[in-house]
């Protein structure tokens, strides 16, 4: 089966600097997704990473080794609205393109504190 | 603008009533998903369609149905064959490329079994 883990919570303060880690064991690997979800909304693309390294997108940044099936997704000056949960994705081999062999973690929910 | 319209939001049924949750999308995406969201768990994937006329069973699909007559409609039917059906379903969709594994949400609806 796919397992991919992720911390169940972390808290952090804000204006500081944290970072949630995935690891994955899957059967294929085309990519590892980042998702934002607020409480009881819908979840929001954050990041897309293929190849090793590092991506950064403004406070956001996502880090990808797939030898060690291990990403990041590091967030600095942290502020109160990034309270929310933190989803990692992996997308499997399939064919076709499309979503349909996205497999998610369970989530990490980040608590920000003044 | 355009986007992904789910209904109702909230929904209360009673065991052994099917009830239909409604998906409808603007962005002119071929791609529909319907996922299911229980706490503490990743999101699951219920069906999915690629094309008009044509969807594909996801991971937990027994006890929903679905159907795609319309390119911009993608209705989820919960079953009373669906044992536990309480919990936060997310209808998603996928474009063209580049970008066309990165979906994108409704805004969910949450079902609770009475």
């Amino acid at each position: 089966g796919q397992n991919i883990d992720q911390p169940t919570e972390m808290t952090a303060t804000e204006g500081a600097i944290v970072q949630i880690n995935c690891t994955y064991q899957t059967s294929g690997f085309n990519g590892l997704f980042w998702y934002q979800q607020h409480a009881g909304e819908a979840p929001t693309f954050l990041s897309y990473n293929v190849l090793d390294g590092l991506e950064e997108k403004g406070r956001f940044s996502s880090f990808l080794s797939r030898s060690k099936g291990y990403s990041y997704l590091l967030l600095k000056e942290l502020q109160m609205k990034d309270s929310a949960s933190y989803l990692c994705a992996v997308l499997l081999g399939y064919s076709g393109g499309g979503a349909d062999g996205l497999t998610f973690g369970k989530g990490t929910h980040l608590i920000i504190q003044p | 603008d355009g986007g992904i319209t789910q209904s109702p939001k909230y929904l209360f049924r009673k065991e052994g009533q099917n009830v239909t949750l409604s998906c409808e999308q603007n962005l002119n995406h071929d791609a529909m998903y319907w996922y299911r969201q229980d706490p503490g768990q990743g999101l699951r994937l219920i069906y999915y369609s690629q094309i008009v006329n044509d969807f594909q069973k996801g991971d937990i699909a027994e006890g929903y149905s679905v159907s795609r007559e319309k390119k911009e409609s993608f209705p989820l039917t919960v079953t009373s064959a669906q044992k536990n059906p309480t919990a936060f379903y997310l209808c998603a969709t996928t474009g063209t490329q580049p970008g066309a594994n990165v979906l994108t949400f409704g805004a969910g609806s949450r079902l609770t079994v009475l």
